[in-house]
């Protein structure tokens, strides 16, 4: 059984140039999550989905960054223009819940992207 | 505001010891906790969780201790092994329709010498 597939796992790229990061969530699963991972802050949570409609897109840091779900089974998360402080370990999540009922999360291999 | 904190970055243990992993946290609505493990260049993956209505969970090696009226939780891992030194992550979930978010701590670095 696939978990959740994230690609690139690596995107080297230059400030001012657009990044789009992809995740497929685990099939069936109806919440999907990304987060970012640095050494200062850990695990933040930047925006999740719940059928596919964000639900809270607060962590997002700026407008650059943007996010869609166009189906249960695909979401990107847009960084437009990137800058260097973007650099860092992009994940995405998925689970499974009904009602106020969810199980744990289970997370992609990450895509480190580099801004220069 | 960080919600859940992880005050100790790293931690070194001898094989065999104890390891203790402390996490805290502020929000009273957090009603079930998770422990995820890390390896480097992978993601983090769930390793033991414990409900608000119990105080103790244990799985294998490992140990979940909550403490409510102190809002902080511990994981216990006994015997250590070497392969357990990877990045440990407390997370929080609060009730009610939050669609299974967490709010996660900083991450705290076991490294466990042989």
């Amino acid at each position: 059984d696939a978990g959740v597939i994230q690609s690139p796992r690596h995107e080297v790229t230059e400030m001012g140039q657009e990044v789009t990061l992809r995740c497929k969530p685990i099939s069936g699963h109806n919440s999907l999550f990304w987060y970012r991972q640095t050494m200062m802050r850990g695990l933040e949570l930047l925006i999740y989905f719940n059928n596919n409609v964000p639900i809270d897109d607060s962590g997002m840091p700026e407008d650059r960054f943007s996010a869609k779900m166009p189906n249960a089974s695909f979401s990107t998360l847009k960084i437009q223009p990137s800058e260097p402080r973007d650099s860092a370990v992009y994940f995405c999540a998925s689970t499974l819940g009904r009602g106020v009922s969810y199980n744990e999360q289970f997370f992609g291999p990450g895509t480190r992207l580099t801004v220069l | 505001d960080q919600q859940v904190k992880q005050n100790s970055p790293s931690l070194s243990v001898q094989e065999g010891r104890i390891s203790i992993l402390n996490c805290d946290y502020t929000n009273s609505m957090f009603d079930y906790f998770l422990w995820y493990k890390k390896y480097p260049a992978e993601g983090p993956t769930f390793l033991i969780s414990i409900s608000s209505i119990k105080d103790k969970n244990e799985d294998g090696r490992f140990t979940v201790f909550l403490n409510k009226s102190a809002k902080h939780l511990s994981l216990h891992i006994v015997p250590s092994q070497p392969g357990d030194s990877a990045v440990y992550f407390c997370a929080a979930r609060a009730g009610g329709t939050s669609y299974g978010k967490l709010t996660f701590g900083q991450g705290t670095i076991l490294t466990v010498h042989p």
